[in-house]
């Protein structure tokens, strides 16, 4: 199984600045028959399902904030959210989709400083 | 639009067995895969099950493997997870699943989930 390593475990992050989340995969989830990264980043808020951010490690979702970026390739991936508002605490989990069991990583709180 | 709305998850002694559903609507059923994921309390995400859009192939974590199986009714554009020899470490939220890109693939839709609790 592939397993996803997500850093760090929380952070806080003031209003307007930026959050950088990380997350490494145990193999690559590269296919190179078509050079896409299998690889998801979710959004978490309390009390509710989560919600697909980030596909394809750095295609943004339909009406999700372009503050919102994800980028990275091969085992090692980055989400950022470059002025952090208040409607972005949350916890955020990355997810690899290359071969099943699909995984996920552990999660990160994002809370405001 | 997409709506997934799960039940019969609750409260289930060890040893015991339960049937979730999922009742799909807003799109063809039968054209995607679905899932279930489930989230114990205060802990993270992790992957129960997969099956195709026709149904012809199903897919389980070795956690579950020969204890649960999915399945789904294409006529009643329902999805389910019958659970059984279930223990107290599968108490959890189990959410429903639409992959539009297969199996696997990025979750595009979740329910809002059911809770199962299994005690004695």
């Amino acid at each position: 199984d592939i397993v996803m390593t997500q850093s760090p475990d929380s952070l806080a992050v003031s209003l307007g600045e930026r959050a950088t989340i990380n997350c490494k995969s145990s193999q690559s989830v590269l296919y190179s028959s078509n050079n896409k990264n299998y690889l998801a980043w979710y959004q978490q808020k309390p009390g509710q399902p989560p919600k697909l951010v980030i596909n394809w490690a750095s295609t943004r979702e339909s009406g999700v904030p372009d503050r919102f970026s994800g980028s990275g390739s091969g085992t090692d991936f980055t989400l950022t959210i470059s002025s952090l508002q208040a409607e972005d605490v949350a916890v955020y989990y990355c997810q690899q989709y290359y071969s099943i069991p699909t995984t996920f990583g552990g999660g990160t709180k994002v809370e405001i400083k | 639009e997409v709506q997934l709305v799960e039940s019969g998850g609750g409260l289930v002694q060890p040893g015991g067995s339960l049937r979730l559903s999922c009742a799909a609507s807003g799109f063809t059923f039968s054209s995607y895969a679905m899932g279930w994921v489930r989230q114990a309390p205060g802990k993270g995400l992790e992957w129960v099950s997969d099956i195709t859009g026709s149904g012809g192939t199903t897919f389980h974590a070795d956690s579950v493997k020969g204890r649960f199986t999915i399945s789904r009714d294409n006529s009643k554009n329902t999805l389910y997870l019958q659970m059984s020899s279930l223990r107290a470490e599968d108490t959890a939220v189990y959410y429903c699943t639409y992959q539009k890109g297969g199996n696997p693939a990025a979750v595009d839709i979740w329910g809002q989930g059911t809770m199962v609790t299994v005690s004695s």
